[in-house]
């Protein structure tokens, strides 16, 4: 079994709707959560991190970590076609570690 | 100039060949780490570097080595390349003092 685990999608979407991705994990060790944003044939860029559980906001996006149930989540609001890519959750037990990724989530929003 | 450079971008090799992937990074970081990529299984670590003199296997090293030739260069070797190694690879460095990586824009290998 994976350390996290995220659906692959793809999700589809109207542009304006909300976009749900999440990922749970089994390692309880895990401390720092990110949500990396990958376009096609280019890297991951980091887009939100959060540290512990609790609730982060960035324009647009917003993360959620539950460490409880082991389960984060990333929210985007008002999804525009350029929002269109692969998220990838990431996470690690201290700050500069190496990351632990997800498989990713294909998303498309249609115009 | 981007943060992290990757050569070559593509490659096609044949099984039996060893082949060099290069990345450098001018981000002036110390940690450097090289993922592989296939779909539906999100990146794996194949090996990892926190500074020149220290070299560290990630979870996916069979038939693959390093080489930490400078602070801002890491290279990937494959001695002797297998079709199951074609993967889309990437070279990425973080800062201690904080969380996010830097990615490179990747290298697409086809092992045929």
């Amino acid at each position: 079994q994976k350390e996290v685990e995220q659906d692959p999608g793809p999700l589809s979407v109207p542009e304006g709707a909300i976009v749900s991705l999440n990922c749970t994990y089994s390692n309880s060790a895990f401390q720092y959560f990110m949500w990396y944003r990958q376009y096609s044939r280019k890297g991951p860029e980091l887009l939100m991190y959060t540290y512990s559980s609790g609730n982060k906001e960035d324009g647009r996006f917003t993360a959620q970590v539950d460490k409880s149930s082991k389960y984060i989540s990333l929210f985007i609001r008002d999804s525009q076609p350029s929002d269109s890519a692969t998220y990838l959750c990431a996470m690690n037990k201290a700050a500069g570690n190496k990351l632990t990724f997800g498989g990713g989530t294909r998303v498309l929003v249609k115009p | 100039d981007a943060d992290v450079t990757q050569t070559p971008r593509n490659r096609i090799t044949k099984t039996g060949k060893r082949i060099m992937l290069e990345c450098s990074q001018t981000k002036g970081h110390d940690r450097m780490y090289w993922y592989r990529q296939d779909p539906g299984l999100g990146l794996r670590l194949i090996y990892y570097s926190f500074d020149v003199k220290d070299i560290n296997k990630g979870e996916i090293s069979d038939g693959y080595s390093v080489s930490r030739q400078a602070q801002a260069k890491f290279s990937l070797s494959l001695e002797s390349a297998i079709p199951n190694q074609t993967a889309l690879y990437f070279c990425a460095t973080s800062d201690p003092r904080n969380y996010g990586y830097t990615f490179g824009s990747g290298t697409r290998l086809t092992v045929v």
